[in-house]
């Protein structure tokens, strides 16, 4: 079985533009969850979609939005860069089993903000 | 405010030896924790979960002991091998099944052979 993918893999962007990342899941997972990864802050998340509604959400600003459709892959969208946007980020899918689940990852699209 | 701490930023362990990863968290409503594995340029790997209701989850090399009343997990690993080298992540979300993660900063492993 296929693993989360995410496209593009790398990206370098300006202040003020703005970018929107891929994310399929695993076949199967109909959740959806994004994360942002910096070297100051760590792992945070973002939010959180399934069948296609924004299901949680994190502390982050409007400019970060996303969206999922109905196959279950998910785009996440962020407006107005900033240079503070360069990260990580990365999608997880996960399947709840039994009260029992696990979050896979994706290997991340690396954002550069210049 | 870090409702979930990795208070050693780094490890380092001879290679067949014990490491144990420790993980303290805050927030009393968090109810299942999981640890992950990162290599650099590539998303965390799952490794291990525990759900509230247990003390302990073992597979393989990888044990993960959670003491409620002192808010407090680890993650042991039996017989270290260089190859197990990265950072780890420790998780907790609330709510029996939220798929909102809170992660801790990570604590980053090394084995020496």
């Amino acid at each position: 079985k296929a693993g989360v993918t995410q496209t593009p893999r790398y990206l370098i962007k300006t202040r003020g533009q703005q970018v929107t990342l891929s994310c399929s899941p695993i076949s199967g997972h109909r959740s959806v969850s994004w994360y942002q990864q910096t070297p100051g802050q760590g792992l945070q998340f973002l939010f959180e979609y399934f069948s296609e509604t924004q299901r949680n959400k994190g502390n982050f600003p409007g400019r970060f939005s996303g969206r999922q459709f109905s196959n279950s892959r998910s785009e996440m969208n962020v407006s107005t860069l900033e240079l503070g946007d360069s990260a990580l980020y990365l999608c997880a899918s996960s399947l709840v089993q039994g009260g029992h689940y696990e979050q896979y990852f994706g290997p991340g699209t690396r954002l550069t903000v210049t | 405010d870090q409702q979930v701490k990795q208070n050693s930023p780094s490890l380092s362990v001879q290679e067949g030896r014990i490491s144990i990863l420790n993980c303290d968290y805050t927030n009393s409503m968090f109810d299942y924790f999981l640890w992950y594995k990162k290599y650099p340029a590539e998303g965390p790997t799952f490794l291990i979960s525990i759900s509230s209701i247990k003390d302990k989850n073992e597979d393989g090399r990888f044990t993960v002991f959670l003491n409620k009343s002192a808010k407090h997990l680890s993650l042991h690993i039996v017989p270290s091998q260089p190859g197990d080298s990265a950072v780890y992540f420790c998780a907790a979300s609330a709510q029996g099944g939220s798929e909102k993660l809170v992660f801790g900063k990570g604590t980053k492993l090394t084995v020496n052979p």
